[in-house]
Parts: C-alpha cells; sequence; structure tokens
C-alpha cells in the first residue's frame, strides 16, 4: 500500500514536444505528492508539488495534473528541451510517516534535437 | 544547490568495515531524512531525525544506524559492509511543518 507506481520507464521527446510521465498510488494517506529531477552524479533536485485538494499546478513549463478519484497524477514538461533530460520521479508523502517520502522507479528522460 | 551538505563524496572501503557519512541540513531546518539509492531499489528511505529525536524508521539495516546533533547535523553509521551496501546515500532536510524536503549532492559508497 505504499508503493507509488511509475511510468514510462524511460521516454523519447523531441525538442519542442510535450514529456509526460505518470504515477499512481494506492495510500489514501498520502497528502503531498512531489516531483524530483535528478541529473546524473547529482542528489535529486525538487521541481514542483502538489497537494491532494487541487487538481491541476502550474510552474512555468511543468505542470502537475492530479486525479484524486482514480488516485493517479503526473508530470507534464511542456516545449521540452534538451537540458530537460534526466531522470524524474514522482513521491508521496504522508503525515503519519513523518512525511517520509516514498518514491516512484523513475523515468529516465531524453529529449533529441 | 539545495544549501544541504554531505560528506564524503565518495568513499571507497572494503567488506566489513565500517563507515561514517556526514549531513549539514539547510540553516533553519530541523529535520534531516537519509535515503539510500541503488540500481535495484530505486530511492528508499532510511531514517528520520527531528531536532535530535529519532521520528521515523524505513527499511533500514540493523549493522546501520544514525544520529543527530545538537548543532543539528547527523551522521549515517554503516557497519560491518557489505558488497550489496554499495549505493549512493543522500540525506534531505525539512524545515518544521514544511513538506518540502530538499537534498545533498549524496555520498557514493563503493564496497569492494
Amino acid at each position: 500500500q505504499q508503493q507509488v507506481k511509475q511510468s514510462p520507464q524511460s521516454l523519447i521527446v523531441q525538442k519542442g514536444g510535450i514529456s509526460i510521465i505518470n504515477c499512481a498510488y494506492e495510500n489514501t494517506a498520502f497528502d503531498y505528492f512531489p516531483w524530483y529531477q535528478q541529473f546524473p552524479g547529482k542528489g535529486p533536485a525538487l521541481l514542483i508539488a502538489i497537494r491532494p485538494d487541487v487538481s491541476e499546478k502550474k510552474e512555468g513549463r511543468f505542470t502537475i495534473s492530479f486525479n484524486k478519484s482514480a488516485k493517479q497524477f503526473s508530470l507534464h514538461i511542456m516545449d521540452s528541451q534538451p537540458g530537460d533530460s534526466a531522470t524524474y520521479f514522482c513521491a508521496a508523502s504522508n503525515p503519519g510517516g513523518g512525511n517520509k517520502l516514498t518514491f516512484g522507479t523513475g523515468t529516465q528522460l531524453k529529449v533529441e534535437l | 544547490d539545495s544549501g544541504v551538505t554531505q560528506t564524503p563524496k565518495h568513499l571507497i572501503t572494503a567488506t566489513g568495515q565500517r563507515v561514517t557519512l556526514r549531513c549539514s541540513p539547510r540553516s533553519g531546518d530541523l529535520s534531516v531524512y537519509w535515503y539510500q539509492q541503488s540500481l535495484d531499489q530505486g530511492l528508499q528511505f532510511l531514517i528520520q531525525y527531528y531536532n535530535g529525536e529519532e521520528r521515523a524508521k524505513g527499511n533500514i539495516l540493523e549493522r546501520f544506524s544514525a544520529q543527530q546533533f545538537p548543532d543539528l547535523h547527523s551522521e549515517l553509521n554503516l557497519s560491518s559492509l557489505e558488497l550489496g551496501d554499495s549505493a549512493l546515500y543522500f540525506c534531505a532536510s525539512g524545515g518544521t511543518g514544511a513538506k518540502e524536503q530538499f537534498f545533498g549532492p549524496g555520498t557514493r559508497l563503493t564496497v569492494l
């Protein structure tokens, strides 16, 4: 019940295209859903996050869509750029767990010219 | 730069040895979280400290322990090391009442 399932495992998008990464969860106690971006040799960097009382959050080219009834959320990267090539992780936390993050398995995104 | 620092950046040691990883949280953050990242297990939560007290525990092995000191820096101690302990170890810090966690650059541990 603590799992967060992420897909796809890898994604290739053309420059200027839209990258979409999906996550699903089972634990309804989760109340915070962040996305992290990780470059090789670096730590995960917080990209954008959403709470379950909001269906969408947008920050620049990054948008989270959240479907509470389906227990799914997704990251959309608009106008994808080669510099966006990285591994993206979705995560979830619940207050009963000390706000520890449960991570998805990651998506390797490559944006081609 | 997240403001979280970790030392050392790389650590190479032998099986059976003991190592200590160090983390300094962002200024003002009281929470420190430790995570392990490996190819087969992904990013896994190990343990959390808040203002010197253990707050939550994940699937942390008994050979591993951690503590948070009065100046809020934290240390993760790994003993009786095995080949399978080779991984990236990250700490993250968070503020009181805040959900956001900010990760350090990590320590890459290689056990030979």
